[in-house]
């Protein structure tokens, strides 16, 4: 069965430095993989989407992830966090079969220090 | 475009009593799923309707049920609520999840449960 694994439940950076959320998958055939954002008391909102066009994909707020195939891995970054992106971040993996379902990871609690 | 419409946002119901909570997805879409999330288990997939025919269910117990109308709404129902039940349930709509996979999200029932 694939799963997602999300390592740091709680990451915490200083504002204007490098964000870093790690996501690994297990397929062995490349899934679609997704990144959503949780701000409090709401639902997730999707920023980016890994669909085999492209390795490195570009969402919304500054934030890109990097598909690698080799390392089953698909790491969310931003250059410089700022106050706002502090929230909570999923990784999640589609098997695009008929479980019609998503696979979330457990997720990861960003705090932006000021 | 309207987004992903879940009523009400927030209720309190004592153990023993039952629950309906409404999704109006996104027009067009006609694929509807259904997740609780809880500070313990993170998000769990309940159910997906495709054109009113459930196509998958989580492990839930029977007391968890879903629907989905002709015109792509859907109410999940908690029956013999518990503590347990306390979470954020969340809806979220999509033209076709074998497609992309990508899902869109609503901002979630809050149900208490005392």
């Amino acid at each position: 069965a694939q799963s997602v694994t999300q390592l740091g439940s709680h990451v915490s950076v200083s504002e204007g430095a490098l964000v870093l959320l790690r996501c690994n998958y297990s397929s062995s055939v490349p899934p679609y993989l997704f990144w959503y954002v949780q701000y409090p008391n709401q639902g997730l909102q999707l920023l980016l989407k890994y669909t085999s066009a492209a390795t490195l994909v570009k969402g919304i707020n500054g934030f890109e992830a990097e598909f690698k195939k080799s390392e089953t891995s698909f790491h969310l970054t931003k250059p410089s966090a700022h106050m706002s992106d502090a929230a909570e971040y999923f990784c999640a993996v589609s098997p695009m079969d008929s479980s019609y379902k998503l696979i979330f990871g457990s997720g990861t609690r960003l705090l932006v220090r000021p | 475009k309207a987004g992903v419409t879940q009523t009400p946002r927030y209720l309190i119901k004592t153990r023993g009593q039952q629950v309906t909570l409404s999704c109006s997805p996104i027009s067009g879409h006609r694929s509807v799923s259904w997740y609780q999330q809880t500070p313990g288990q993170g998000l769990q997939f309940l159910f997906e309707y495709f054109s009113e025919t459930q196509r998958n269910k989580g492990n839930f117990p029977g007391r968890f049920s879903g629907r989905q109308f002709s015109n792509s709404r859907s109410e999940m129902n908690v029956s013999t609520l518990e503590l347990g039940d306390s979470a954020l349930y969340l809806c979220a709509s999509t033209l076709e999840i074998r497609n992309t996979g990508e899902l869109f999200f609503g901002e979630g029932s809050r149900l208490t449960v005392l």
